[in-house]
């Protein structure tokens, strides 16, 4: 089975902070890891991905995170947060070897930025 | 830049009564999903769909949800006598290969 743990609710970070979410990961095989944006009223919105290849990967808007297999997580990070980066994010994995090609979303972590 | 659409964007419903949102999802893309997310909270996996037939689903999807793809655009989730707990925002989701999944801007249902 596979599961995803944001272990935040909410982050607080002022305006030109680095920022992190953090996300661990559970799969019984190699996952493809994932981070979308959700703004209110709002659909989600694709952020970054890890599929294979560097441990770090560059995303939309600045956002970058770092794919640990030691440590089975998948922070998401960013050098100096924006007002406008306050949304809801989320984390998600899905098992290389699920043939349904089911993806599992955290909780979510509600990020506030303030100017 | 090609979108998967939803309709309706908001439905409200009295109790017991059937509902089908609808989606159109990318046209090239192989692999369907529903998700549901209840206040802004969690989004929940219901189904997915490929080669036109369920690959998975949740404990969530019972016998009173279904799934169609009628023609070679459309994308329906039937609930068939909605309860006041069905009441969520309901994101269809699409996807080619491996990469990340594209959503829909939501139907929001409320049933009453």
């Amino acid at each position: 089975a596979q599961s995803v743990a944001q272990p935040e609710d909410q982050v607080n970070v002022a305006e030109g902070n680095p920022l992190t979410v953090k996300c661990t990961y559970s799969v019984s095989g190699n996952p493809y890891l994932f981070w979308y944006v959700q703004y209110p009223n709002r659909g989600l919105q694709f952020l970054l991905k890890y599929i294979t290849g560097d441990n770090l990967v560059k995303g939309s808007y600045g956002f970058e995170a770092e794919f640990n297999k030691s440590q089975t997580s998948f922070h998401l990070k960013k050098p100096s947060a924006l007002v406008s980066d306050s949304a809801l994010y989320f984390c998600a994995v899905r098992d290389r070897r699920n043939g349904g090609f089911k993806t599992i979303f955290g909780a979510g972590t509600r990020l506030f930025v303030k100017a | 830049e090609p979108e998967v659409t939803q309709t309706p964007s908001h439905q409200v419903t009295q109790m017991g009564q059937e509902v089908i949102l609808r989606c159109v999802p990318i046209s090239n893309h192989l692999y369907f999903y529903w998700y549901r997310q209840i206040l802004g909270q969690k989004v929940e996996f219901l189904v997915s769909f490929y080669n036109n037939e369920i690959s998975e689903k949740s404990e969530i999807f019972d016998d009173q949800f279904s799934v169609e793809r009628p023609d070679g655009s459309n994308f329906t989730l039937k609930i068939r006598s909605t309860k006041l707990e069905d009441s969520a925002m309901y994101f269809c989701a699409s996807l080619y290969g491996t990469g990340e999944l594209f959503f829909g801007e939501g139907s929001r249902l409320t049933v009453l």
